[in-house]
């Protein structure tokens, strides 16, 4: 298996444009994870989905973003307008069977930087 | 809520010598703790985990002990290699499933 894959690997774009990331979770994972890992507040979970449903979305900082996954193998995670604070390391991650109690394995993350 | 708190934010060490990273939570509801690994630019790697039925688990030159009474947990490295050189990363869930990492500790091993 080719791991978690995530893309855009790098994103730059200026404050106030929509930024989409991409993730494909290792085939046959239940659950999908979005993290956001920054120096100031390190790795923190954002939302996570269970066979494709929103479970705890807790962790998104505010409506200006959101996630989605439309089927087993992709998830996206959007932020709309996009601001400077946005800027960190988003990773994705998947698991089977009990989910946050189980192995996670994480993509190569996604840098994005907001101009 | 849960807070994880990890230290030492730094750890240098001798090829060969051992490497001990701790870490603390608040929530006695917490039942499972794993510790991850983060190369440069690579995305967090499961190394070791331990749940709260066991006091300790060893997987060859790594090995985690768990102190449910004290709420703290502890990673130990022995006979470090360079590429053991990285952040490391520990974190506690809780029961409803809120997981929470520490603040990582980076790792040097010199040779």
């Amino acid at each position: 298996d080719a791991g978690v894959i995530q893309s855009p690997r790098h994103e730059v774009t200026e404050m106030g444009q929509e930024v989409t990331l991409r993730c494909k979770p290792i085939s046959g994972h239940d659950y999908l994870f979005w993290y956001r890992q920054t120096m100031m507040r390190g790795l923190e979970l954002l939302i996570y989905f269970n066979n494709n449903v929103p479970i705890d979305d807790s962790g998104m900082p505010e409506d200006r973003f959101s996630a989605k996954m439309p089927n087993a193998s992709f998830s996206t995670l959007k932020i709309q307008p996009s601001e400077p604070r946005d800027s960190a390391v988003y990773f994705c991650a998947s698991s089977d069977f009990w989910g946050l109690q189980e192995t996670q394995y994480f993509g190569p993350g996604t840098r994005l930087l907001v101009l | 809520g849960e807070n994880v708190e990890q230290h030492p934010s730094t750890l240098s060490v001798q090829e060969g010598d051992s490497a001990v990273i701790k870490c603390t939570y608040s929530d006695s509801a917490s039942n499972y703790f794993p510790w991850y690994k983060q190369e440069l630019g690579k995305g967090p790697q499961l190394i070791i985990d331990i749940r709260s039925n066991v006091g300790e688990k060893k997987d060859q030159r790594i090995a985690v002990t768990l102190n449910k009474t004290a709420k703290h947990f502890s990673l130990h490295i022995t006979e470090t290699q360079p590429e053991d050189s990285a952040v490391y990363f520990c974190a506690a869930i809780e029961n409803n499933n809120d997981m929470r990492f520490g603040a990582g500790t980076r790792l040097t091993v010199k040779p």
